[in-house]
């Protein structure tokens, strides 16, 4: 089956960029998407088919993906920010949906 | 906007069945959309269980499939999980949520299950 990677953490200072990664084998040919989870709820989309933001989600919030890398970035981070982050394809070729591992980021 | 809430007891013995429902409210279950379990282990990450469409079509995630049957009952718009020989490894906060084509676009607050005797 498909398996997707992510860092277990990444911290970026208040103001500057954070860039979380998800790895997998020729991922630039299939649609990404990223959810935020704040602790006790639920996860939230905040890009889908790599680079799309749904209406609510800040334009500090953006992805690319290309090769075997999906990219998040945020910028001007916030303290708002902190959450887990996790990536997510639909293997066509099995109609199965894979997350990542997810990423903890934390803003100092 | 669609919502959705999950329910079911809280508290699966081992070896036992965990039936959860989701029910959906601002939207019907049988428009154009799959509708999907998701799994969290207290600390751990997301797991995919599997999703259902209105026709009945499902698909599951591999690892769980020989003990996952999800199921949609259009009469009272919401949709199920059962999962059977429990073990202290599916105590989770389990999710139901809706397929936007190929990701999860709405999510209900989730329900946290325990495994033990």
């Amino acid at each position: 089956s498909y398996e997707v990677t992510q860092p277990l953490s990444v911290s970026v200072a208040l103001g500057q960029t954070a860039r979380i990664t998800c790895g997998g084998n020729n991922i630039g040919s299939k649609n990404v998407h990223w959810y935020q989870q704040k602790p006790g709820q639920a996860p939230v989309v905040v890009i889908y088919r790599d680079s799309n933001r749904p209406s609510g989600i800040p334009e500090r919030f953006s992805g690319s993906n290309s090769g075997n890398t999906a990219t998040l970035t945020i910028s001007r981070a916030q303290a708002g920010d902190e959450a887990d982050y996790y990536c997510q394809v639909w293997d066509s070729s099995t109609a199965w949906k894979v997350f990542g591992t997810g990423t903890k980021v934390t803003v100092l | 906007q669609v919502q959705l809430q999950e329910s079911g007891p809280g508290l699966v013995k081992p070896s036992g069945t965990l039936s959860l429902t989701c029910a959906v409210s601002g939207g019907s279950i049988s428009s154009n959309y799959w509708w999907s379990w998701v799994r969290q282990p207290p600390g751990k990450g997301l797991e995919w269980i599997g999703e259902i469409y209105h026709s009945g079509s499902a698909n599951y995630n591999p690892s769980l499939k020989s003990r996952v049957s999800i199921s949609v009952d259009k009469s009272k718009n919401q949709f199920s999980l059962k999962l059977s020989s429990v073990t202290a490894a599916d105590t989770a906060v389990y999710y139901c949520a809706r397929v936007f084509v190929d990701y999860c676009d709405f999510w209900g607050q989730g329900t946290l299950v325990t495994v033990s005797s």
